[in-house]
């Protein structure tokens, strides 16, 4: 069975701290890795990541993904409250399927 | 992107009701899919609209309890019927194009149920 475990759960920080957020998937024909940003109901997009190695970055947000250990990145560099928000991680097993959702990290950041 | 609209964006119902949400998008998308979300926990897959048949229901979803519609490729209607107090939740509709990858999604329906 597909899935994709994230981790931590839930995270504390500071105003101006730098964080990583963990993803970690086993998905059949996997094609793609995929960040959302889910602050009140709707999760917005964030990156997509196909290739290995190679970062992607938007502003204080960056991610990478690792074909070889199956697992992605977020990173988060001087933290701002506005960044409170459930992070979700999903995979793209290839084809019409639906993506594979982790549990999401709740990142809290307090000024 | 495409953009969604979803409504309603909030109601509160009467148990033993139904509610009908819909999900239209600004252009044509070849995969539309219908997710909740209960509270503190991530997004759960109800199913996938099928645009001209019945659509394809997870593990533990049935037709009965959360029809679903997909008369065209802009288009589609999830009910929840007969609700309880366990069917508060978010509900989230999500689009993908033909060759994407990348998903997008309403703006969300939060049910209370009381």
């Amino acid at each position: 069975e597909d899935k994709v475990v994230q981790s931590p759960l839930s995270l504390v920080v500071h105003e101006g701290d730098t964080v990583t957020l963990n993803c970690s998937y086993e998905v059949t024909n996997f094609r793609s890795l995929l960040w959302y940003k889910q602050e009140k109901k709707a999760p917005t997009f964030l990156f997509m990541l196909t290739s290995s190695g190679i970062e992607k970055k938007s502003g204080r947000l960056s991610s990478i993904l690792d074909k070889k250990e199956l697992s992605s990145i977020l990173n988060i560099t001087a933290t701002q409250t506005g960044d409170s928000a459930i992070y979700l991680c999903a995979a793209h097993p290839g084809g019409n399927t639906p993506l594979v959702f982790g549990k999401g990290t709740r990142l809290s950041v307090i000024a | 992107s495409a953009v969604i609209s979803q409504k309603p964006s909030r109601d509160i119902c009467q148990r033993g009701t139904s509610l009908t949400i819909q999900c239209q998008v600004d252009s044509q998308v070849t995969m539309m899919f219908w997710y909740r979300q209960q509270p503190g926990q991530s997004l759960t897959l109800i199913a996938t609209a099928n645009q001209g048949s019945e659509a394809t229901y997870e593990s533990g979803f049935v037709i009965d309890k959360f029809p679903i519609s997909r008369p065209n490729l802009t288009f589609s209607t999830l009910t929840v019927s007969n609700m309880s107090p366990e069917d508060s939740s978010i509900y989230l509709c999500s689009v993908r194009g033909q060759g994407a990858t990348e998903a997008f999604f309403g703006q969300g329906t939060r049910l209370t149920v009381v």
